[in-house]
């Protein structure tokens, strides 16, 4: 089944502890995407990458980092987590390159930082 | 700037007709998008429109005024599954998607 996969879907934790959400898609999507979803501020852009070895800021890059050493995997990591990163993640991948370049969205990650 | 314009929330009865509209105003124009959000889940791919007019799906249309900076979503034969927020996006000239708030939709038997 073509999917986007994201772990974990829920986490807790507290200020200052290293974490990391993987993404997996198997659609040899060469376009991965990481958003944050806010209550009223609809899908903001974390980071995007065009393909292996190619990432760029979104529209809200400040306290992350991701990585893409392989097409299918693009990992979330939040070095060192504040309570104003608890949001709800999501995930995404697309062919690219193209006009009608549909998303596909993993099922989000919902993170709670104390 | 870029920005993208939805109302907030809307108010429906199920089996009725609900349009949704969205505003934009971007760099560059490639495409807008219309995706489902059912809540605490991913968006779903609803529609796709880069020429002026309306594209029909089912239930579901979305119409383009480029020269206007104007779409809607018409939803037809609403039915309690309807109710969720409906995303629209805009595709820049970097090809980069700006993203509205999303509009709730409520619908009431």
């Amino acid at each position: 089944e073509a999917q986007v996969t994201q772990n974990p879907r829920y986490l807790i934790t507290v200020t200052g502890k290293k974490l990391t959400v993987t993404c997996s898609q198997n659609m040899n999507h060469e376009y991965m995407s990481w958003y944050r979803q806010d209550p009223g501020l609809g899908l903001r852009q974390i980071y995007y990458s065009m393909n292996v070895e190619v990432t760029d800021k979104g529209d809200v890059p400040e306290g992350y980092k991701v990585s893409r050493k392989e097409k299918r995997n693009f990992p979330l990591i939040l070095e060192s987590p504040s309570p104003n990163q608890t949001s709800l993640y999501f995930c995404a991948s697309s062919f690219g390159g193209s006009l009608v370049d549909t998303q596909y969205f993993g099922p989000g990650t919902r993170l709670t930082v104390l | 700037g870029q920005n993208i314009d939805q109302p907030t929330e809307m108010t429906a009865t199920e089996g009725a007709i609900v349009q949704i509209n969205c505003t934009y105003q971007t760099s560059g124009f490639n495409g807008l998008f219309w995706y489902q959000q059912h809540a605490g889940e991913a968006p779903t791919f609803l529609s796709y429109n880069v020429l002026d007019g309306l594209e029909e799906k089912g239930r579901f249309s979305s119409f383009l005024s480029r020269s206007k900076g104007y779409s809607y979503l018409l939803l037809k034969e609403l039915q309690m599954k309807d109710s969720a927020s409906y995303l629209c996006a805009v595709k820049d000239s970097n090809y980069q998607l700006i993203w509205g708030a999303g509009t709730k939709l409520i619908i009431k038997p």
